[in-house]
């Protein structure tokens, strides 16, 4: 059964710095992965999606690495910014209709 | 605008009542999908839809009931069977099935039971 774990759970940091989320998983067989980010009482909007054959995927100042064989993806912030602050989830693609939701990291950024 | 609607946005529900929550899309894709979250914790997946009148269980699918008679709508109807019904539910879609697509997501619904 593939699990899908998320650390640390909250983090803060002042503006202007670079940060990596980090997300693990214990099934390397995988479609895909994505990350998504989430503010408070809302909806998810996706900001990356990584296949299997890729190993990154950049949009502006997000950077998203995928390791298959270590179980292991990072999300890369450059110089974080307030409006940066929500809640950043990853899912990994497992099966063919199935994406598994890790807990998700809380991020703060401080002004 | 292309979008999801999720409604209502906030929903109290008396023990031993059935309530449904809407869900609408006008992105034209095939598939969709209904998922809880609770707080502090990822979403699991309640039932999923490739296509019209088609529908599969998620993991966590007693005690709640889906349709697709159109492509554009799922509702879900969390029925008294579902003991613990509090949490907040997300619809979601992509253009067609599989975990290879770009999922988009509605706003919303949270559930009380008072």
């Amino acid at each position: 059964k593939q699990e899908v774990t998320q650390i640390p759970a909250a983090l803060s940091v002042p503006e202007g710095e670079n940060l990596v989320l980090n997300c693990s998983f214990t099934d390397s067989a995988i479609y895909n992965l994505q990350w998504f980010r989430q503010d408070p009482g809302k909806g998810l909007t996706s900001l990356l999606l990584i296949q299997s054959s890729q190993r990154e995927q950049t949009s502006g100042r997000l950077n998203a690495s995928l390791d298959k064989s270590s179980g292991r993806s990072t999300l890369y912030i450059a110089a974080s910014q307030p409006g940066d602050s929500a809640t950043y989830l990853c899912a990994v693609g497992s099966g063919a209709q199935k994406l598994v939701f890790g807990q998700g990291t809380r991020l703060t950024i401080n002004p | 605008d292309g979008g999801i609607t999720q409604s209502p946005k906030y929903l109290f529900r008396k023990e031993g009542q059935n309530v449904t929550l809407s869900c609408e899309q006008n992105l034209n894709h095939d598939a969709m999908y209904w998922y809880r979250q609770d707080p502090g914790q990822g979403l699991r997946l309640i039932y999923y839809s490739q296509i019209v009148n088609d529908f599969q269980k998620g993991d966590i699918a007693e005690g709640y009931s889906v349709s697709r008679e159109k492509k554009e709508s799922f509702p879900l109807t969390v029925t008294s069977a579902q003991k613990n019904p509090t949490a907040f539910y997300l619809c979601a879609s992509s253009i067609a099935p599989g975990a290879g697509n770009t999922i988009y997501f509605g706003e919303g619904s949270w559930l009380t039971v008072v």
